[in-house]
């Protein structure tokens, strides 16, 4: 069925570094753009980074530039988030979404998340 | 950035009334806003799009208003499925949230 699973989250100590990797099965992958949202523990959503359905284009938040990377893998049906230099808040479940519905791209898609902790 | 502000924080009401909820944004976003759902332990559901557009399978007692800066959801009859926390979403420069409306059981 049409699904997106996130793994790759755990406990790392700050200045350390985790990948996350998404899943996805059921719709055709290379068609859309995709999007990491990640949500503290208690607290509201924060779109992290978004890539392009060929890689091209690549943008993320101000929080997480120049030390998480997203990309992603066609032929796997995969997306990846590569994150450096952890520190405390980045702890949140981290969501991988599809974006789709017309020009503006929202999330209609979501995975179920994976916990990232970021503590000594 | 555009900040999306979210009013009121915490929405007390009781199954069947209506339920309105407000989004404004600190410069014009056009009609790209969204409305999500979420539940405890879920991930969000997206309830509609380009501020007023219901998407697949969300039922007709969801509607949204607004384009510009003042955007609002409506539930017209509240279900007991229906309590939950509601976030806006901007697209117009990268993709913002707002901090959420909980919309719980009076």
């Amino acid at each position: 069925q049409v699904q997106l699973v996130e793994s790759g989250g755990g406990l790392v100590k700050p200045g350390g570094s985790l990948r996350l990797s998404c899943a996805a099965s059921g719709f055709t992958f290379s068609d859309y753009y995709m999007s990491w949202i990640r949500q503290a523990p208690g607290k509201g959503l924060e779109w992290v980074s978004y890539i392009s359905s060929s890689g091209s284009t690549i943008y993320y938040a101000d929080s997480v530039k120049g030390r998480f990377t997203i990309s992603r893998d066609n032929a796997k049906n995969s997306l990846y988030l590569q994150m450096n230099s952890l520190r405390a808040e980045d702890t949140a479940v981290y969501y991988c979404a599809r974006e789709d519905y017309g020009e503006a791209r929202y999330f209609d898609l979501w995975g179920r998340g994976t916990l990232v902790t970021v503590s000594s | 950035e555009i900040v999306l502000t979210q009013s009121p924080a915490t929405l007390s009401l009781s199954p069947g009334e209506r339920a309105t909820l407000s989004c404004r944004a600190s410069q014009s976003v056009s009609s790209y806003l969204a409305w999500y759902q979420q539940k405890p332990g879920q991930a969000p559901r997206l309830l509609i799009y380009d501020a007023s557009n219901r998407a697949t399978g969300i039922p007709a007692r969801f509607s949204g208003s607004g384009s510009g800066t003042d955007f609002t959801l409506t539930i017209s009859s509240l279900e007991p499925e229906d309590f939950a926390v509601y976030y806006c979403q901007q697209r117009s420069n990268s993709g913002t949230f707002g901090q959420g409306t909980r919309l719980e059981i009076k």
